[in-house]
């Protein structure tokens, strides 16, 4: 069984288009994440979730909005995208403090092209 | 705040050799800290991670790190390394939580494996 699971594994599309990727987890955590991995492999975090509650959102452009729709899911959608978004977007998750120390359980990744 | 720094973002080592990938921290507060390894074209994966119960921690697939405070240290070894232990490595830092908070976990920039046959 996958533990964090994204669709699609690989995205192409054109600047100035709208696209979503979708993340599941069925660890029962109640934090999700959405990290941005660029070409040099630098991971960057974007924005935490918990319990579909928004906890941590850095610096990122508000073309990217994140929906949660219950504590096992959290999207991202990306609004008007550009050629810098191009990367690897990862999903994760976590148990709560005390129950894993962060620990933090990934998917496999989406791999978005603009074109 | 915090922030971690791998020294070496590429390391060549024979099959068989030890291996050594260096890990410095900086951390406000008594740190988590965690060794992830990612293969190609798939996320990242727990290797290890330090809470505070012991200085020296044991991973999957052989791998061990030890804690040192005084150096803010927490270098990543393998006493003989394998083919299939080439991938990316990071190094990450995250803060004790405080009640009700949530903090963040930093990632170092990875240092990529390459072992020799």
């Amino acid at each position: 069984d996958t533990a964090v699971s994204q669709t699609p594994k690989y995205l192409v599309t054109q600047m100035g288009n709208d696209k979503s990727i979708k993340c599941e987890q069925n660890l029962g955590h109640d934090t999700m994440y959405w990290y941005k991995q660029d070409s040099k492999k630098f991971l960057k975090i974007m924005f935490s979730y918990n319990n579909k509650e928004l906890i941590i959102n850095e610096t990122v452009p508000n073309r990217f909005s994140p929906k949660s729709p219950d504590k096992a899911h959290l999207n991202l959608h990306i609004n008007s995208l550009e050629l810098g978004d191009s990367a690897v977007y990862f999903c994760a998750s976590s148990p709560p403090p005390g129950q894993g120390a962060y620990e933090q359980y990934f998917g496999p990744g989406t791999r978005l092209t603009v074109t | 705040a915090q922030s971690v720094t791998q020294l070496g973002s590429h390391v060549s080592v024979s099959e068989g050799a030890l291996v050594l990938l260096r890990c410095n921290y900086s951390s406000s507060v008594p740190p988590y800290l965690f060794w992830y390894v990612q293969y190609p074209n798939q996320g990242l994966q727990l290797l290890l991670k330090y809470t505070s119960a012991a200085t020296l921690v044991k991973g999957i697939n052989g791998f061990e790190a030890e804690f040192k405070k005084s150096e803010t240290s927490f270098h990543l070894t393998k006493p003989s390394a394998h083919m299939s232990d080439a991938a990316e490595y990071f190094c990450a830092v995250g803060g004790r939580p405080y009640s009700g908070g949530y903090q963040k976990v930093t990632f170092g920039t990875g240092t990529k494996l390459q072992v020799i046959p």
